[in-house]
């Protein structure tokens, strides 16, 4: 079984509609992360959480708000989908701090398209 | 802050040719760089890590790296391709805020 599940795996939805998209993980790691991916720009950071309780936004937030519901479960909300955000998204975790390997771990990612 | 410049989009070799991605970066701490690959439709795999040991990263299915400061490069090489390595590979940074930055991809293409 995958360490990092991801669903939809595929969306397809209006301009204007406010949509979820849900990561979970049996890694039990505190940090987890979401990026989406467009051809030619790779992936960057929408928003992390290094706890719980702790959420930061990151390199490219607008449009989008996060909530981490336990320590497995990280979701994606847009609040009103528009087209420029059609994407490739990824969740992902990484090690805790102090074992040194930085390491990121991803899921298969969702496929999400607005029309 | 940190940033990467993968040197290509595409990159086509023949099989049992030589491949190389480059990978260039910026940081102002030391950093710990990484190379994923992307086959078709599925989510990003590590193919292989730097984290200040070794300066020769060797990963899996025959590829390897080296991390040369002096350049701040971190070039990937397999030195036969095979068709199976047909994907897009994303080298990518990090330091001590835990936060990887990503180059924009290399499309890899394998011929006959």
């Amino acid at each position: 079984d995958a360490d990092v599940t991801q669903t939809p795996r595929n969306r397809i939805t209006k301009t204007g509609k406010r949509i979820m998209l849900e990561c979970s993980q049996t890694k039990g790691h505190d940090r987890m992360y979401w990026y989406r991916q467009d051809p030619g720009l790779g992936l960057r950071l929408i928003y992390y959480s290094f706890d719980v309780k702790d959420i930061n936004k990151g390199e490219i937030s607008d449009g989008y708000s996060v909530s981490r519901q336990a320590q497995a479960k990280f979701s994606l909300s847009l609040e009103s989908a528009i087209p420029n955000q059609t994407a490739l998204y990824f969740c992902a975790t990484s090690d805790p701090p102090g074992q040194g390997t930085y390491e990121q771990y991803f899921g298969p990612g969702t496929r999400l398209t607005v029309t | 802050a940190q940033s990467v410049t993968q040197l290509g989009s595409h990159v086509s070799v023949s099989e049992g040719a030589l491949v190389l991605l480059r990978c260039n970066y910026s940081s102002s701490v030391p950093p710990y760089l990484f190379w994923y690959v992307q086959y078709p439709n599925q989510g990003l795999q590590l193919l292989l890590k730097y984290t200040s040991a070794a300066t020769l990263v060797k990963g899996i299915n025959g590829f390897e790296a080296e991390f040369k400061k002096s350049e701040t490069s971190f070039h990937l090489t397999k030195p036969s391709a095979h068709m199976s390595d047909a994907a897009e590979y994303f080298c990518a940074v990090t330091s001590s805020d835990y936060k990887l930055s990503f180059g924009a991809g290399t499309t890899v293409t394998v011929r006959a």
